[in-house]
């Protein structure tokens, strides 16, 4: 069975970078057969796709947050990350990572950014 | 890069059949397939759909999508009170290089 398992802080101040990672047991990164995403979903409202990784590091960004975010991957411990940059309120949101197109998604984490 | 289009709410009694539209474009929809989540408040989304109109395992075939054009529409028939969820479209857009979704449709089980 396909798990995937956010962690990471779940208040970050504003300016900082949040910081989330992605676990995945049940499959290997390394097979290539998926990318591996990340889509958050501010409280109240809809999903918004942020960026995905491929095994050999590819990315793709959604433009409007591009210049803020960077994904990453360690296939040695099957997890791949997220760091968003000089996050403010409107960062805060329910990140959740999901496999491919969207068969297997984590439980989600409530990132709040606050001082 | 915007949402694609969904209305915000709809609703329908137990055993009825209701329909949800999702209207894009050229980049997205037009060329390429359309995906349906549904998401329970408190829970993260589930695949619905795939591919315009399959299935996964596991999901009844009581929920079908279809499309036409640059538009989608994912049908429930023999509504439940346990379909009372979010609904999600989503489609790949050539201009986004990554997936577009709509802005979610709230279905309420009268």
């Amino acid at each position: 069975q396909v798990q995937l398992q956010e962690s990471g802080p779940g208040l970050v101040k504003p300016s900082q970078t949040l910081s989330l990672t992605c676990t995945v047991s049940g499959d290997s990164i390394s097979s290539g057969s998926y990318y591996w995403s990340w889509i958050r979903q501010p409280p109240g409202k809809g999903l918004e796709w942020i960026g995905f990784i491929y095994y050999n590091g590819s990315t793709y960004y959604n433009p409007s947050l591009k210049s803020r975010i960077n994904i990453s991957v360690d296939t040695a411990n099957n997890q791949f990350s997220l760091r968003l940059n000089s996050v403010t309120a409107a960062d805060t949101a329910i990140y959740y990572c999901f496999r491919g197109e969207g068969d297997y998604w984590g439980q989600g984490t409530l990132v709040t950014v606050s001082s | 890069h915007s949402v694609l289009t969904q209305p915000p709410s709809a609703s329908g009694t137990p055993g009825q059949r209701v329909t949800i539209s999702c209207s894009g474009n050229s980049f997205n929809i037009g060329r390429n397939t359309v995906n349906w989540y549904q998401q329970v408040p408190g829970t993260a989304p589930k695949l619905l759909i795939y591919s315009n109109n399959r299935r996964p395992s596991g999901v009844p075939d009581r929920f079908s999508g279809s499309k036409s054009g640059t538009s989608a529409s994912l049908a429930i028939r023999g509504l439940r009170s346990e379909d009372e969820a979010d609904y999600y479209c989503a489609a790949w857009d050539d201009s986004l290089n990554g997936p577009l979704f709509g802005g979610g449709t709230k279905l309420t089980v009268l």
